[in-house]
């Protein structure tokens, strides 16, 4: 079964600096698509990031980037010049079948705090 | 588009009363999902359709649970009988198969917050 870990529950970190939150995964797939979620305290939730594992590039969406290391099953999110408007809770999550059936496990999640 | 809608956003209700909730997924998504959210936690998978057909139920989803999308667009979940521990944000989430970039992409409602006294 396909499992998903973030061992971060809680983070902080000061407007205008980065922070990194850590997600590991589990999965017997060669090629899947994973994903960080935002869920700001309003409760919707919201794709921030798409990585697809047979990609070797590390996907980035303007001040978000991943640092995806498939060997080690890892699926970091980094997040650069942090604002307020980025403190949610975060969620990595994994397609079950990687790719062609979306039914996601997430994580525990991370909630981040922003401080100005 | 305008999104996933979902109505209520929340919803108080006595112990052993039936309740239902709506969903209306983006238009033209082919898949629609189910979550339970309880506090603090990530969601987790109740059952999914594609169109009309309902493919897989969670463990989670017990006899007094159904899920319907009747013509493959809206889909409504009814909880019968709740229970106090039936108290969670349930979220929907719809994606499509179609299209390289929003290929398996699951977009979410805002949810509904159920209350049961």
């Amino acid at each position: 079964a396909q499992t998903v870990t973030q061992s971060q529950p809680e983070m902080s970190v000061q407007e205008a600096e980065t922070v990194t939150l850590s997600c590991t995964y589990d999965t017997s797939e060669s090629d899947y698509y994973l994903f960080w979620y935002k869920q700001p305290p309003s409760r919707q939730m919201i794709l921030v990031i798409r990585q697809e594992a047979y990609k070797q590039q590390n996907a980035t969406e303007n001040r978000f980037s991943v640092n995806f290391q498939k060997a080690a099953k890892s699926f970091s999110l980094k997040i650069s010049d942090s604002q307020l408007g980025d403190a949610a809770m975060y969620f990595c999550a994994y397609p079950r079948g990687g790719t062609s059936y979306g039914k996601l496990t997430f994580g525990q999640g991370t909630i981040l705090t922003v401080h100005p | 588009d305008t999104g996933v809608s979902q109505d209520p956003r929340h919803k108080i209700t006595k112990r052993g009363q039936n309740v239902t909730f709506r969903c209306d997924p983006i238009s033209e998504h082919n898949r629609l999902y189910w979550y339970r959210q309880t506090l603090g936690q990530g969601p987790e998978f109740l059952t999914y359709f594609q169109n009309e057909a309902q493919l897989e139920k969670s463990r989670l989803l017990s006899d007094r649970f159904s899920a319907e999308r009747p013509k493959g667009s809206f889909s409504t979940l009814e909880i019968q009988r709740t229970e106090q521990g039936d108290s969670a944000m349930y979220l929907c989430a719809s994606s499509s198969n179609q299209g390289a970039q929003a290929k398996n992409i699951q977009y979410f409602g805002a949810g509904t917050r159920l209350s049961v006294l």
